[in-house]
């Protein structure tokens, strides 16, 4: 049972425009949820998290929106930039797991291109 | 600071085989997590630790699959008996425990099971 969704396995934009990442999720117990960046042979790096009180949340070009009632959050870069091509992965945590592990999407390969 | 290290980079093993990986969290964190990534797939939780208290072993797929942590610091997943379909990415982060606080990940260990 996949509790959290990234339906589209890639992404390519062109440099300056904006990418739209999108993440759907089941489990009504999720009340935190955070995007993770990763390059190749390297681990996942945090990038931007949101609690379920909140329907937004911006940090430089990265902002992330959240929609509880459709259970979806998007992750918008704008401008992107050609070193943010990378996988990113969605993921979220529930505060009734008392272990905060993180169930992840399976992945978005963002290509950004100059 | 230093941040999480595992050991090894890579790990090439014969089915049957037992292999122990190795990870070195941020020191003073006390939350420690395995993840692994599946090619394809994304990171799937496999086992939590905190502090001194009974580890999540929720996420162990098989009685092949333990962890330990000494000490409250390093932390060794063993796998016995590998099977080519445990080969994967192996992941370790910590964080500092309190819930919604950051992960932070290691570079990972890529074990591959002939």
């Amino acid at each position: 049972d996949q509790q959290v969704k990234q339906n589209s396995p890639s992404l390519s934009v062109q440099e300056g425009r904006i990418s739209i990442l999108n993440c759907d999720y089941t489990n009504s117990m999720f009340d935190y949820f955070l995007w993770y960046k990763k390059y190749p042979a390297e681990g996942p790096t945090f990038l931007i998290s949101i609690s379920s009180i909140k329907d937004k949340n911006e940090d430089g070009r990265f902002t992330v929106f959240l929609n509880k009632s459709a259970k979806h959050l998007s992750l918008h870069i704008v401008p992107s930039q050609p070193g943010d091509s990378a996988v990113y992965f969605c993921a979220a945590s529930a505060l009734s797991s008392n272990t905060g592990k993180l169930i992840f999407g399976q992945g978005t390969t963002l290509q950004v291109k100059p | 600071g230093a941040g999480v290290s595992q050991s090894p980079s890579n790990k090439v093993t014969e089915k049957g085989k037992d292999v122990e990986l190795r990870c070195d969290p941020i020191s003073g964190h006390t939350a420690l997590y395995w993840y692994r990534q599946s090619l394809g797939q994304g990171l799937e939780f496999l086992i939590y630790f905190q502090g001194n208290s009974a580890p999540d072993k929720s996420g162990l797929p098989s009685d092949r699959f333990s962890a330990e942590r000494t000490g409250g610091s390093v932390s060794t997943l063993t796998i016995q008996r590998t099977q080519q379909e445990d080969s994967a990415v192996y992941l370790c982060a910590s964080s500092t425990g309190a819930y919604q606080e950051t992960q932070y990940f290691g570079p990972g260990t890529r074990l591959l099971v002939l």
